[in-house]
């Protein structure tokens, strides 16, 4: 099992602020990278499948880029809402249907 | 449709007990797993079902831990005996059969175990 590591652990920002973040993954035998959205109380959704090196997605404000060569993603939240108040995590596909979960990254919007 | 059901949602249990999790997944999913997710760790692989047949339990502490999916829909976790390390939450997930890197995994709301 390949590590798969998030930055940073947690996370603060104002309502309306933007902010990033970062999953880094094994770079060597690349097959897939997903991002799920965790609220409290509620199910983990996924939002992101992320597979060729410089892809792009996008849904609504928030948006992921992807970095195979150097192993990493970045997710994006523009102009951040208190419902956006949650943990991302990152999965990184390691074969045979096998998802390897990052610690996550608990974000908190302050209204 | 409807998504992944767990039940129950919560559970507090002492030490050295038994205490079972059930998990319905999505119609016509094939594949089912079963996560533990502990405070402040990402959720962490226990066993993988392709149907009713286990695909990979590398990670399950199988001294005390057991799951089952008989007919290949709805599954079962059992821990027995519970030790206070296993407190988590047990998160089932279901995906269709496509076997590609790119299937998405859908999951429910989890059950949070605490031990005592």
């Amino acid at each position: 099992i390949l590590n798969v590591e998030q930055s940073p652990q947690s996370l603060h920002v104002q309502e309306g602020d933007s902010t990033n973040f970062t999953c880094s993954f094994p770079s060597s035998n690349f097959y897939a990278l997903h991002w799920y959205r965790w609220e409290t109380a509620k199910s983990p959704e996924a939002l992101f499948v992320m597979t060729l090196n410089g892809d792009e997605k996008k849904k609504g404000r928030i948006s992921a880029t992807l970095n195979t060569k150097e192993g990493y993603s970045y997710l994006y939240i523009k102009g951040s809402q208190p419902e956006d108040s949650a943990t991302y995590l990152c999965a990184h596909h390691q074969g045979a249907q096998k998802l390897v979960f990052g610690q996550g990254t608990r974000l908190t919007i302050n209204p | 449709e409807a998504g992944v059901a767990q039940s129950p949602r919560y559970k507090i249990i002492e030490k050295r007990q038994s205490v079972a999790f059930w998990c319905n997944p999505i119609s016509g999913h094939a594949t089912l797993y079963w996560y533990q997710q502990i405070l402040g760790q990402g959720p962490k692989l226990l066993i993988q079902f392709q149907n009713n047949g286990v695909v990979d339990d590398s990670q399950l502490p199988k001294d005390r831990f057991s799951a089952e999916r008989l007919k290949g829909v709805d599954s079962t976790l059992k821990i027995q005996p519970a030790k206070l390390e296993d407190s988590a939450v047990y998160l089932c997930a279901s995906s269709s059969p496509r076997g590609r890197s790119t299937d998405t995994q859908y999951f429910g709301p989890g059950t949070r175990l605490t031990v005592l």
